[in-house]
């Protein structure tokens, strides 16, 4: 079964570093999305991108994030400058022409 | 922004039992309501959604009821296992929309 894999699975940086993550969407979708979760807490959307443009952001995709769908299958996430507070679970996900979304297993942020 | 409080925050239910989770939103513009489990470390996984046009839908054990005029829909587990045990969440969608929307979440057990 086609499944959204994203890498890393855990990643590590310093306050003020660069960080991007990424993912591999299901092949034949065309709507990819990035969620994010701080421990014990709810999942929170952050953005939807389609057509290689945003298009829905919520307002904690603020200007230190950024989206790329760099070739034809990886899709990522950028944090420009990582705070503390960015540390979370990130979850790739993405959905055909239906509205469910697949979910993948997540990278681990935590920012020191 | 419009809020769906998710209750129980927790739920034990002895195996063989019934689990019952609710949701209850206040935008009438939402038309999508998939439920999704979580175990620890892994990404949300869809269970089973419902629109609003439908008042009741079942996929084996699991069963969403929706009351449209009381502004709550409902996760039923019939027959709980210990394997259920897990965190769901309910989610929405405003019309026209993409982004999902989570609840609080409910950690539920099984007990042998």
């Amino acid at each position: 079964e086609p499944e959204v894999t994203q890498t890393p699975s855990h990643q590590v940086t310093q306050m003020g570093q660069e960080v991007i993550l990424r993912c591999v969407p299901i092949s034949n979708h065309l709507y990819f999305y990035w969620y994010r979760q701080i421990l014990g807490q709810k999942v929170e959307f952050l953005v939807s991108f389609y057509n290689n443009e945003i298009s829905e952001k919520s307002e904690i995709f603020d200007d230190q994030f950024s989206v790329e769908r760099p070739d034809g299958s990886n899709f990522t996430l950028k944090i420009r400058s990582t705070k503390l507070e960015d540390s979370a679970m990130y979850f790739c996900a993405s959905s055909g022409v239906s509205d469910t979304q697949y979910f993948g297993p997540g990278t681990r942020l935590t920012v020191l | 922004q419009q809020q769906v409080k998710q209750s129980p925050q927790s739920l034990i239910v002895q195996k063989g039992g019934i689990s019952i989770i609710n949701c209850a939103y206040e935008n009438t513009a939402f038309d999508y309501f998939p439920w999704y489990q979580q175990f620890p470390g892994k990404g949300p996984a869809l269970l089973i959604a419902i629109r609003p046009d439908v008042s009741e839908k079942k996929e084996g054990r699991f069963t969403i009821s929706f009351n449209k005029s009381a502004k709550q829909f409902s996760l039923h587990i019939m027959d709980s296992q210990p394997g259920d045990s897990a965190t769901y969440f309910c989610a929405w969608s405003d019309t026209g929309r993409r982004a999902l929307t989570f609840g609080s979440g409910t950690r539920l057990q099984v007990q042998p």
